[in-house]
């Protein structure tokens, strides 16, 4: 089984559709990580938790929420959803120690939202 | 805000051919690290290198770092066909997270 699993892998919805998408981590880490990959602008992060009580906004957290509901899950929500939003989503996990996330980073497998 | 830069943006060799990346960043990190992306695929780190390392080996990969000139390269040896993929460096800072570029595009052709 994966370490780290996304649900739904894919996803097509409408404008202002509230959406959620899940992250599961069976690797023990504390630290998650939410990013979104858009054509030829790499990977960016939307928000970040280096454990259950702690949430912190990425570069581009605007129109998104997350929620870190124990240590393996964490979900990102969209609360209205709209086309500059399709993207690939990327959770990814972390096993850091010290004040930075900067240590090796374990992705899943990606969920691919569509807004219309 | 884009941390690393990787050069060339895509790359086609002949398998059993040489790969070379190579990525430049900004601001004073702590290490630096190469990823692999399968088309549409997640992430799959390669590499970390410590910004008191100067080169680091794993199989047929070989990374370097330069941290007067704020680079490091990504060295393919012997490439095959599913090596075929992107490429990313991502540098990590004494505080804060990984900051992605946006990959290097290898296609290697059998």
């Amino acid at each position: 089984d994966a370490d780290v699993t996304q649900t739904p892998r894919n996803r097509i919805t409408k404008t202002g559709k509230r959406i959620m998408l899940e992250c599961s981590q069976t690797k023990g880490h504390d630290r998650m990580y939410w990013y979104r990959q858009d054509p030829g602008l790499g990977l960016r992060l939307i928000y970040y938790s280096f454990d259950v009580k702690d949430i912190n906004k990425g570069e581009i957290s605007d129109g998104y929420s997350v929620s870190r509901q124990a240590q393996a899950k964490f979900s990102l929500s969209l609360e209205s959803a709209i086309p500059n939003q399709t993207a690939l989503y990327f959770c990814a996990t972390s096993d850091a120690m010290g004040t930075s996330g900067t240590d090796t980073q374990y992705f899943g497998p990606g969920t691919r939202l569509t807004v219309l | 805000s884009q941390q690393g830069e990787e050069d060339p943006q895509a790359l086609s060799i002949q398998e059993g051919e040489n790969a070379t990346m190579n990525c430049s960043y900004k601001t004073s990190i702590n290490n630096l690290q190469w990823y692999r992306q399968n088309s549409g695929r997640g992430l799959v780190h390669l590499i970390l290198i410590r910004s008191n390392e100067r080169e680091k080996h794993s199989g047929r990969l070989r990374v370097t770092l330069d941290t007067s000139k704020k680079s490091s390269s990504l060295l393919i040896t012997a490439s095959r066909a599913a090596d075929t993929a992107s490429y990313f460096c991502a540098t990590g800072r004494s505080q804060g997270n990984l900051i992605f570029g946006k990959g290097t595009k290898l296609s290697v052709k059998p």
